[in-house]
């Protein structure tokens, strides 16, 4: 079956890196894009990046654009996202997700990891 | 990258039908056929319910239906359940993101 497990959540400090990863299996890896989402505490969700299947087409949203980067290791069936700079408003719930039809019906997600930014 | 309009909550009681409403722009909602929908309960993951603007996965529930007039995408629920109390997402693709809207909770009274 088809699962996907991030892991990398952490407390950081303000000005801090952090890096991210999706472990993907149950389905070809590398047959398609994925996602990641975040979810500050009690907001809704918001897409941040996504990744062609052979990462060659990458996306990012303008609150993260510059800061945090999104690869993929189709060898090793993983996503990572390497985050930078990062400041109190990049609290969240990070999800990895599926991408199964067209760019933004993601049909498979993670559990989420949780990262807080903090001093 | 502007965010798609959503109303903040909508309820009904059970076996009502309710409507949500999903505002975008010509850009994202009223150029491409690639809204989805999900439905998304406390602490959990969200779920996809509706892709493709009408489209409902393989084991959603056929109460779930999408629909889409220009640049304002709908999800009903018909015959309202109390486990379709949740918050509910649209998101539609666009050519430099994929912006989803506010949420809305469904309150099933």
């Amino acid at each position: 079956q088809v699962q996907l497990v991030e892991s990398g959540g952490a407390l950081v400090k303000p000005g801090g890196s952090l890096r991210l990863s999706c472990a993907a299996s149950g389905f070809t890896f590398s047959d398609y894009y994925m996602t990641w989402v975040r979810q500050a505490p009690g907001r809704g969700l918001e897409w941040i990046s996504y990744i062609s299947n052979t990462g060659g087409t990458i996306f990012y949203a303008d609150s993260v654009k510059g800061r945090f980067t999104i690869s993929r290791d189709n060898a090793k069936h993983s996503l990572y996202l390497q985050m930078n700079s990062l400041t109190a408003e990049d609290t969240a719930v990070y999800y990895c997700a599926r991408d199964f039809y067209g760019g933004s019906s993601f049909d498979y997600w993670g559990q989420g990891t949780l990262v807080t930014v903090s001093s | 990258q502007s965010a798609l309009t959503q109303p903040a909550s909508v309820s009904g009681s059970p076996g009502q039908s309710i409507t949500i409403s999903c505002t975008g722009t010509g850009s994202d909602v009223g150029r491409y056929n690639l809204v989805s929908w999900y439905q998304q309960h406390p602490g959990k993951a969200p779920k996809l319910i509706i892709y493709g603007d009408t489209k409902r996965p393989s084991g959603v529930s056929d109460r779930f239906s999408g629909s889409k007039s220009g640049s304002t995408a709908s999800l009903t629920i018909s015959g309202l359940r109390a486990e379709d109390e949740a918050y509910y997402y649209c998101c539609s693709y666009a050519p430099s993101g994929t912006p989803f809207g506010g949420g809305t909770k469904v309150t099933v009274l």
